[in-house]
């Protein structure tokens, strides 16, 4: 059980365009969804939270109108990056937990994003 | 916000020795402790937690312990084995920011035969 899945698995795209990124949660209802992004041997960062039927909370120095994401319901969570540039590249991770007040996460296998 | 510090960066043992990989946190707040396996390229694996209402957890070869007082809380794994060769990862989250992860830096863990 608590399977999150994503998809792609990985997306290659040419600077300026727009990349949307899905993440499931299969088996469960994940009413909180949180996005993370990591560069080559660094650390996980958390981007944003995202709660079912609200607006994400960003972190800051995550630019809102940059990563738009999108949380419309229990399943499914999903991570916009418009306008990319090659800073941008790099491996997106969601995780999704059961409740609000649950502490236990549970991973996506990953995005690996590469802006040419 | 919280700050998650981890030591050492890397660690190299040799099979069958101990590691022991260390984090401190910055928020009293936080109650949620997890320890994360990451392979390269793939997700990272909670290999085992602890909550602040507990002092130790022991799963098989690992074990978490947690000091609130002093804010750190350290993995321990006993008889390594080449395939324990990951990069590790402590974590802290608080109720407050909805269980949010904060993120050590890692420690690249590598046991030789």
């Amino acid at each position: 059980g608590a399977v999150v899945s994503q998809h792609p698995s990985w997306v290659i795209c040419k600077s300026g365009t727009s990349v949307k990124i899905e993440c499931r949660s299969l088996d469960f209802q994940a009413t909180t969804m949180f996005w993370y992004r990591q560069f080559p041997k660094q650390s996980l960062m958390l981007m944003a939270t995202s709660n079912e039927g609200s607006k994400a909370t960003y972190e800051q120095g995550v630019e809102k109108d940059k990563f738009l994401i999108n949380h419309a319901s229990l399943t499914l969570s999903t991570l916009t990056v418009t306008s990319a540039h090659p800073e941008d590249s790099s491996f997106y991770i969601c995780s999704a937990s059961v409740g609000r007040s649950t502490d236990t996460q549970y991973f996506g296998p990953g995005t690996r994003l590469t802006v040419l | 916000g919280e700050n998650v510090e981890q030591h050492p960066s890397t660690l190299s043992v040799q099979e069958g020795d101990s590691a022991v990989i260390k984090c401190t946190y910055s928020d009293s707040a936080s109650n949620y402790f997890p320890w994360y396996k990451q392979e390269l390229g793939k997700r990272p694996q909670l290999i085992i937690d602890i909550r602040s209402n507990v002092g130790e957890k022991k799963d098989q070869r690992i074990a978490v312990t947690l000091n609130k007082t002093a804010k750190h809380f350290s993995l321990h794994i006993t008889e390594t084995q080449p395939e324990d060769s990951a990069v590790y990862f402590c974590a802290a989250s608080t109720p407050n920011s909805g269980y949010a992860l904060n993120f050590g830096k890692g420690t690249s863990l590598l046991v030789t035969p």
